[in-house]
């Protein structure tokens, strides 16, 4: 089974358009995440969440909102899209109340979003 | 904020031979510091980490350094394997500060058979 999944895997959209990206983890973990990684591999952090609680908020633009209906499940909603957006968006999750950094971080497999 | 720099942005080794990639990081509160692997097409998973009591630790073939007065790290790979190509992240946070992770840009490590 897989811990964290994402879906779609890809996504190809044309600017302007609103899209969501899925994100659930079955490990039982309190925090998850969304990271953007851009063309040159790097990785910056947008949301994170705690037992469907915002705790980190990055500066995105507020078309990005993230909804946690349950702690097991992160969605990331776009709107407006932009040929800037266009990157792979990663989900992750954490154990732990807390869930200081020094909990392990398990990723998914990613979303590629394409904007044309 | 932290700032987290790492070199080289690509490295290529040929099999058997060793690996090391060089961060340094900003904040002198920072005291964790994990390493992640990201193989082509999937995401980055943990691979080592070490706190700033430490020194050094090893795992393997891998082995991280930490030199906390001069604030950097490092990541040195021995004995490579074509199955180490990848893009390795290290990363700096502060234990108790929030979940954030601050991210290096990567290196992308080519070993050649």
């Amino acid at each position: 089974d897989t811990a964290v999944s994402q879906t779609p895997k890809y996504l190809v959209t044309q600017m302007g358009n609103d899209k969501s990206i899925k994100c659930e983890q079955n490990l039982g973990h309190d925090t998850m995440y969304w990271y953007k990684q851009d063309s040159k591999k790097f990785l910056k952090i947008m949301f994170s969440y705690n037992n469907k609680e915002l705790i980190i908020n990055e500066t995105v633009p507020n078309r990005f909102s993230p909804k946690s209906p349950d702690k097991a499940h992160l969605n990331l909603h776009i709107n407006s899209l932009e040929l800037g957006d266009s990157a792979v968006y990663f989900c992750a999750s954490s154990q732990g109340r807390t869930s200081g950094p020094e909990e392990t971080q398990y990723f998914g497999p990613g979303t590629r979003l394409l904007v044309l | 904020g932290e700032n987290v720099e790492q070199h080289p942005s690509t490295l290529s080794v040929q099999e058997g031979d060793s690996a090391v990639i060089k961060c340094t990081y900003s904040d002198s509160a920072s005291n964790y510091f994990p390493w992640y692997k990201q193989e082509l097409g999937k995401g980055p998973q943990l691979i080592i980490d070490i706190r700033s009591n430490v020194g050094e630790k090893k795992d393997q073939r891998i082995a991280v350094t930490l030199n906390k007065t001069a604030k950097h790290f490092s990541l040195h790979i021995t004995e490579t394997q074509p199955e180490d190509s990848a893009v390795y992240f290290c990363a700096a946070s502060i234990v108790g500060g929030g979940n954030q992770i601050y991210f290096g840009t990567g290196t992308s490590l080519t070993v050649i058979p």
